[in-house]
């Protein structure tokens, strides 16, 4: 399968625990994104990565997230001390240089109890 | 926040007929772009349309892009019932603005009764 994987599909979590996710994008990609949707709404832009470097970074991501990708191929993005409202899907995407598409895993939700 | 609103919020048809999907959004734009996605599953990318496209057809869809009026539409002709799940624009500023993240809308949940 050369799609984007995401690992794992589901964390529960309990709250002020630290969690990781891991994404492996597709291998020719440079770009990879990290998104985070909530029941009912749409995905929202989380950091973006051109091969090792993260280039954007929303103010949706405190300072108890952190997002990795060292070799400029899997990313990994950590949640420190979560709380409740860290609940939600956690989607990773990668796309080429030239062409935006953008390719989306399946996800990781998120539950924090 | 989020750049794109769709419209309708929920749309519901019969198997055969066409389903129409309407997208605003705010500022200026590199492309816009259609996804889909089942319930619980990742997003699909439909189609691309870049700000000098008015018109573009993939199968049985049909996206329109209005630039000055800040729309995009969403035509999905023949509907069958696998069609079936929430349909979202996204935006890109793109190299211009220094910015290839996509805004997405909050989404149209398409329901195709067989």
């Amino acid at each position: 399968d050369t799609g984007v994987s995401q690992d794992p599909r589901h964390k529960i979590t309990k709250r002020g625990q630290n969690v990781t996710f891991r994404c492996d994008p597709i291998s020719e990609h440079n770009r990879l994104y990290w998104y985070r949707q909530t029941l009912g709404q749409g995905p929202e832009f989380l950091t973006y990565f051109q091969n090792e470097a993260q280039l954007e970074k929303s103010r949706l991501l405190s300072d108890r997230f952190s997002a990795e990708r060292p070799k400029g191929s899997f990313s990994t993005l950590e949640i420190q001390r979560t709380e409740q409202g860290d609940s939600a899907m956690y989607l990773c995407a990668s796309s080429s240089n030239w062409n935006t598409e953008a390719f989306f895993g399946q996800g990781t939700r998120l539950t924090v109890v | 926040s989020q750049q794109g609103e769709e419209d309708p919020q929920a749309l519901s048809i019969q198997e055969g007929e066409n389903a129409t999907m309407n997208c605003s959004y705010k500022t200026s734009i590199n492309n816009l772009q259609w996804y889909r996605q089942n319930s619980g599953r990742g997003l699909v990318h439909l189609i691309l349309i870049r700000s000098n496209e008015r018109e573009k057809h993939s199968g049985r869809l049909r996206v329109t892009l209005d630039t000055s009026k800040k729309s995009s539409s969403l035509l999905i002709t023949a509907s069958r019932a696998a069609d079936t799940a929430s349909y979202f624009c996204a935006t890109e500023l793109g190299s211009g603005a220094g910015s290839y993240q996509l805004t997405f809308g909050k989404g149209t949940k398409l329901s195709v009764i067989p």
